[in-house]
């Protein structure tokens, strides 16, 4: 298996534009997760999905930040319009469900806002 | 949910001695605790973990505990070497959930020659 796939890798945008960050999970995993890493912050959780349906947003920091899956094996993380205090490695993870909680993760899509 | 708490945040050994990172957890339903490793730049990598029905796991120069009377896991790796270095994280799941994994805040490992 090729792993959870994470696309682009890096992205270097101005601000006030909108950025699409897009993640493959490993074939056969029900969960997806996105995580957002900075150094101030450290590893935080955004949102997740459980077979295609998200769960729980209450990372996500503002309306400005929206992720869909519209089937088992695409998500997109969408940020519209992008502040330079977005500037982070997003990453992507998947994982089977209950009792089977191994993440994997993505290598990650950095990201810079001008 | 879960909490999960992680001591130390910075840990400095010399080539060869032993790390001890330790974590405790909030949830006493807890059942899967693992362990990951973050080098500079890349994602962060699954390198042991252990279910609670063990109170011990072994991988060569890595090892994990567990208390679950004490609610709490460690990380212990012996005759550290330079790639050791790194950020490791541990995790515990949200067991209101069926795949959530709160993580610690990581601790800085550096290894010195």
């Amino acid at each position: 298996d090729a792993g959870v796939i994470q696309s682009p890798r890096h992205e270097v945008t101005e601000m006030g534009q909108e950025v699409t960050l897009r993640c493959k999970p490993i074939s056969g995993h029900n969960s997806l997760f996105w995580y957002r890493q900075t150094m101030m912050r450290g590893l935080e959780l955004l949102i997740y999905f459980n077979n295609n349906v998200p769960i729980d947003d209450s990372g996500m920091p503002e309306d400005r930040f929206s992720a869909k899956m519209p089937n088992a094996s695409f998500s997109t993380l969408k940020i519209q319009p992008s502040e330079p205090r977005d500037s982070a490695v997003y990453f992507c993870a998947s994982s089977h469900l209950f009792p089977y909680y191994e993440q994997y993760f993505g290598p990650g899509t950095r990201l810079t806002v001008t | 949910g879960e909490n999960v708490e992680q001591h130390p945040s910075t840990l400095s050994v010399q080539e060869g001695d032993s790390a001890v990172i330790k974590c405790t957890y909030s949830d006493s339903a807890s059942n899967y605790f693992p362990w990951y490793k973050q080098e500079l730049g890349k994602r962060p990598q699954l390198i042991i973990d252990i279910r609670s029905n063990v109170g011990e796991k072994k991988d060569q120069r890595i090892a994990v505990t567990l208390n679950k009377t004490a609610k709490h896991f460690s990380l212990h790796i012996t005759e550290t070497q330079p790639e050791d270095s790194a950020v490791y994280f541990c995790a515990a799941p949200d067991t209101g959930t069926a795949s959530k994994l709160t993580f610690g805040t990581g601790t800085r490992l550096q290894v010195t020659l």
